[in-house]
């Protein structure tokens, strides 16, 4: 298996523009999720998917945030509009359920940095 | 506050010398408690996976104990290499993770 897939790896955007991230996951994974990593704030849970339906979106910062999964293999991450404080590297990560422990596997990231 | 705290923020070792890391947690309740290996410019990759049950896991030259009393995890590095230089991060959670900050490691010739 090729693993958890991301695009795209590195995106240079201006202020107020759109970006969306992309992630295949691990095929016949049941659950996704979308983190974020920052020199500041380290590793953050932006909201994770089970059998494609969003559970928990408590860490998106704000509505600017916006994440789909329309099916099993896609997810993607919106940001409209981009601000400078997005800067980061976004990780998605996919789990099978396998008794009492989900292992998550994650994706290379995609580093997004905003101008 | 973080729920999950790790020390030291970084160390230096030389080549072939162990180290253990430190991982303080007040997460609960308590599923599970992990430990990644993270690469400059990759995504995080599992070490070990431990159970509230479990004492201690190993997983090559890595090893990992657990005292769910005292709320401390450690992660013990064996006979380091230079592959070893990366971000160990300590995460406590089922599906939804608690990370902590992160120890850099860098392993010298």
């Amino acid at each position: 298996d090729a693993g958890v897939i991301q695009s795209p790896r590195h995106e240079v955007t201006e202020m107020g523009q759109e970006v969306t991230l992309r992630c295949k996951p691990i095929s016949g994974h049941d659950y996704l999720f979308w983190y974020r990593q920052t020199m500041m704030r380290g590793l953050e849970l932006l909201i994770y998917f089970n059998n494609n339906v969003p559970i928990d979106d408590s860490g998106m910062p704000e509505d600017r945030f916006s994440a789909k999964m329309p099916n099993a293999s896609f997810s993607t991450l919106k940001i409209q509009p981009s601000e400078p404080r997005d800067s980061a590297v976004y990780f998605c990560a996919s789990s099978p359920r396998s008794g009492q422990v989900y292992e998550q596997y994650f994706g290379p990231g995609t580093r997004l940095t905003v101008t | 506050k973080n729920q999950v705290e790790q020390s030291p923020q970084s160390l230096i070792i030389l080549e072939g010398k162990n180290c253990t890391l430190q991982c303080n947690y007040t997460v609960s309740p308590f599923s599970n408690l992990r430990w990644y290996k993270q690469d400059t410019g990759r995504g995080p990759v599992s070490l070990t996976i431990m159970t509230f049950s479990e004492n201690t896991k190993s997983n090559g030259r890595y090893t990992a104990t657990l005292d769910a009393d005292t709320k401390q995890s450690s992660l013990h590095i064996t006979a380091s290499q230079l592959s070893d230089s990366a971000s160990y991060i300590c995460v406590v959670g089922d599906y939804k993770l608690s990370f902590g900050a992160g120890t850099t490691v860098t392993v010298r010739a």
